[in-house]
Parts: structure tokens; sequence; C-alpha cells
């Protein structure tokens, strides 16, 4: 299984630009890249994913390196509600199916 | 759409009892999943179904059961209760593409205290 590495907290300034690091080493040339979020008490939100190349969507970006090694999630304006702890994921694939796999995530605190 | 719908959302049991937590989504998801979530960790994965009749085990499976009747549903149930399963339990489900890209959608848990 691919596992991640994440830092166990960032700051980052209201109304900045909060880039969140993932390094996935191991990630085989099938596997996905996901980010999700989750707010105090509330279950998981979905953020973004990618294989290969770059991808944008409402709530953010995410850059993935050329060599699949490492992926920075980018909230380009953060605001206070993206306070949360932000998961990077590996999608594992299994013959009777998928799962993801969660670690301990990064708590990104946004201060006004 | 409801979404995915955990009940109940609170539950204290003493150790040795036995309860069922309920998770219905509505989305027509061939995959569903439980988590497990221990004060200030991340997630791990309990049980997870890629359609009905087929489960297979998680991280986590031990002094849990689930089964998967139908699309919608996707019960897990402790068979005696011990107070190491004091934690927070997540529903999720997603399609199953098979090919990758899969996102999940989660309940708003169930918070479960033994004691």
């Amino acid at each position: 299984d691919a596992k991640t590495t994440q830092p166990t907290s960032m700051d980052c300034a209201e109304g900045r630009a909060a880039n969140l690091p993932c390094n996935h080493s191991t990630i085989s040339g099938n596997e996905y890249v996901y980010w999700y979020r989750q707010i105090h008490s509330q279950g998981p939100q979905y953020i973004i994913h990618g294989l290969k190349n770059n991808e944008t969507n409402e709530m953010a970006s995410l850059i993935i390196t050329e060599d699949r090694k490492s992926s920075t999630l980018i909230l380009p304006h953060a605001t206070l509600r993206d306070t949360a702890v932000y998961y990077c994921i590996v999608r594992v694939r299994e013959t009777s199916g998928s799962r993801l796999t969660f670690g301990e995530g990064t708590q990104l605190t946004v201060n006004p | 759409n409801a979404g995915v719908t955990q009940t109940p959302k609170f539950q204290v049991l003493k150790t040795g009892q036995s309860m069922t937590l309920q998770c219905a989504q509505d989305m027509n998801h061939e995959y569903m999943s439980w988590y497990r979530q221990d004060p200030g960790m991340g997630l791990r994965l309990i049980h997870y179904s890629v359609g009905a009749g087929i489960t297979d085990q998680g991280e986590v499976p031990n002094g849990y059961n689930v089964s998967r009747s139908t699309t919608e549903d996707f019960p897990l149930r402790l068979l005696s209760a011990a107070p190491s399963q004091t934690s927070v339990y997540f529903c999720a489900s997603s399609y199953f593409s098979g090919t990758g890209g899969q996102t999940l959608h989660f309940g708003n848990g169930t918070r479960l205290t033994v004691t």
C-alpha cells in the first residue's frame, strides 16, 4: 500500500494561499491522489483528486509532481471556515474492490 | 437527496451489550464503508462493501460484523461492546468505477461511548 506523509499542523493567514504538502513516494502508476478535509465534529468532505495532471475545481487546486512522488493542495484564498484537518490519501486497489485509507492528516489553522 | 444518513447520532452502551449502527444512502452508490475515528486520530477502515451481498474487512474489523442485503443499507453490528470501541463511527458511500476516481460521501457520524 502506498503511504502518505503530511506535516502534523500548519498555519495560514486569512486571505492568503494555503499550500498543503503531501509525500507519497511509493505510489503506483494507477493510484490516484485524493484530498479530503474534516471540519471539527463533522464527516470528512471530498475536495479534489488527480492521477498525473494538475487539477482545479471550485474548492482548490492539486499540483502533482512529474514523478508523482509528492503533491500539494492549494487553497487560493483561505478563509476561517477552511480551518480543518486535511487528509492526503492514495487509493489502494484490492482484488475484491477498493478502499481509501486515511492517515492522520494536517491540521490547518487559518488565522484572522 | 438526503445523502448518507446515520442513526443514532449518539449512543451509550454498557460493556457486553450489542447494538447496530444504521447507515443508509439514497444515491444508488455501489460502494459503502464504515470507519472509526478515535480522539485526535485519523479514520480507520472497519469494513467495506462493493455491492449488495459483498462485504470485506478493512484495517480494524475485529468485534464488528456487517451485511449488505440492499444497495441502500449497510448496518454495522457491535457483537459485544467493549470500552475500546468508544469512538466516532462514520459511514461513507460512493460510485465504484473500478478504474479509479472514487469520491466518498460521508455521514455525520455516530458518537458511541461504551462504559
